[in-house]
């Protein structure tokens, strides 16, 4: 079984640029979420879709991050303008219906903001 | 914030069992504790979960006391390659609506 994708894997900007980070989960899974993981730290859930629908984007910085899950597949996550505070590790996860609590984790994008 | 306390980092001999501590005291009777772990550059994984009893899969036991105030993650065998931070967690919310609040968890060094 294929694991979560993520693309890219490694991303340098500047401060106040744009960056586009994205996520391909398990095949079937209907559930997909964001994590920011600054170094040093555990994940911060940042948001949560069900299918197509967002479940929870409480922890998700509204004026500068956004994120979709068109067709209730694969999923973007956006950053615009970044800052430097925004330097992390992106990681997306999936689960599948009924059993959030084992999510399948991919191996993150590493974003540095300079 | 996370409803869980761990030790900031523990030390295993290789081929012993590593044992690894966690609060979670002001957990609810229906709360399950989870444990993940993340090896180095990876994103994390799931290892096991439990309510009140004792639970063992292919990778570890999660053994929960009583008043399931704390629970202890074992690692029967450990190996060079279990060397990670362990994340205790009590998941918020509900079926759907859950979600996973990860702390700083265990950064288990297993040694030669």
């Amino acid at each position: 079984e294929a694991g979560v994708a993520q693309s890219p894997r490694y991303k340098i900007i500047e401060k106040r640029q744009s960056v586009a980070f994205w996520c391909n989960p398990i095949s079937g899974h209907a559930t997909l979420y964001w994590y920011q993981q600054i170094l040093g730290q555990g994940p911060k859930l940042l948001i949560q879709f069900q299918n197509n629908g967002v479940v929870d984007d409480s922890q998700l910085p509204k004026d500068r991050f956004s994120a979709e899950r068109l067709k209730g597949v694969d999923s973007t996550l956006k950053i615009q303008p970044a800052k430097l505070e925004d330097s992390a590790v992106y990681l997306c996860a999936s689960s599948s219906q009924g059993l959030d609590y084992e999510q399948y984790f991919g191996p993150g994008t590493r974003l540095t903001v300079t | 914030d996370a409803k869980t306390t761990q030790p900031p980092s523990m030390d295993c001999a290789e081929g012993r069992a590593a044992n690894l501590p966690c609060n979670h005291s002001t957990i609810s009777g229906n709360e399950y504790v989870y444990w993940y772990r993340q090896i180095h550059s990876q994103g994390p994984q799931y290892i096991i979960h439990g309510l009140k009893n004792n639970e063992t899969n292919e990778m570890a036991s999660l053994i929960i006391t009583e008043d399931r105030k704390s629970s202890t993650l074992i690692l029967p065998h450990a190996t060079l390659r279990d060397t990670a931070v362990y994340y205790c967690i009590v998941r918020v919310g509900y079926r759907n609506t859950g979600k996973l609040i990860f702390g700083q968890g265990t950064t288990l060094q297993v040694k030669p």
